[in-house]
């Protein structure tokens, strides 16, 4: 079974720059979360789709984030304009649905750095 | 909301030592999973374990829900368990989103 795959694995844009970063969650897998750590601190949730709803956005920094789920299959967070502060790792992760019980699965990251 | 406590933050090992981290949560959890942030960035699962003891290898985890905590165990530490190893725990409830401790960062020198 492949795991969660994120891409890029790594990213270097200039400030004001648009990105976006993609995640394929395990194939069955109706939830799916991003994260991310920013300059070495705690990880923070950031939003979290169930199929291709949005269930729970409470942790998305500002509205240059957008995250979209269609078709429910793999996931994309854009950041336009990029700015310093959202350089970090962004951490895409999946899990079944059904129970909150189950682990969440996580993939590499992405590392993304704002010049 | 809860609250997720890692201790120590810091830590430096000789390789071939053992060592407890512990993770304290505030509040009743559905979910506690332990992760090993590698030094390439990339989160590695290392134990799903709301409540029990399991062992995978040279770790082993135990959490006692009813006094809101974990340990992570690591036995005869090797220079490729550096890094930073983190707690994270689901509330209790509908919430999905997992809370996470600062971390300890494990150095194991050679």
């Amino acid at each position: 079974e492949a795991g969660v795959t994120q891409f890029p694995s790594h990213s270097v844009i200039e400030k004001g720059q648009t990105v976006t970063l993609r995640c394929d969650p395990i194939s069955g897998h109706d939830n799916l979360y991003w994260y991310r750590r920013v300059m070495g601190k705690e990880i923070k949730f950031l939003l979290h789709f169930v199929k291709e709803s949005k269930q729970d956005e409470s942790g998305m920094p500002n509205n240059r984030f957008l995250a979209e789920r269609t078709g429910g299959t793999y996931s994309t967070l854009k950041v336009q304009p990029a700015e310093l502060e959202d350089s970090g790792v962004y951490f895409c992760a999946s899990s079944q649905d059904r129970h909150s019980n189950q682990p969440q699965h996580f993939g590499d990251g992405t590392r993304l750095s704002i010049l | 909301g809860i609250q997720v406590e890692q201790s120590p933050p810091d830590l430096i090992l000789q390789e071939g030592a053992n060592s407890t981290l512990r993770c304290n949560f505030s509040d009743s959890v559905n979910n506690l999973q332990w992760f090993h942030q590698n030094p390439w960035g990339q989160l590695i699962n290392l134990f799903y374990i709301p409540s029990g003891t399991k062992q995978n290898g040279r770790l082993s985890a135990t959490t006692v829900a009813t006094e809101r905590y974990s340990l992570l165990y690591i036995s005869s530490s090797q220079t490729t368990d550096s890094g930073v190893y983190f707690c994270a725990v689901l509330s209790a409830g509908n919430n999905r989103k997992l809370i996470w401790g600062l971390g300890t960062s494990l150095a194991v020198n050679p």
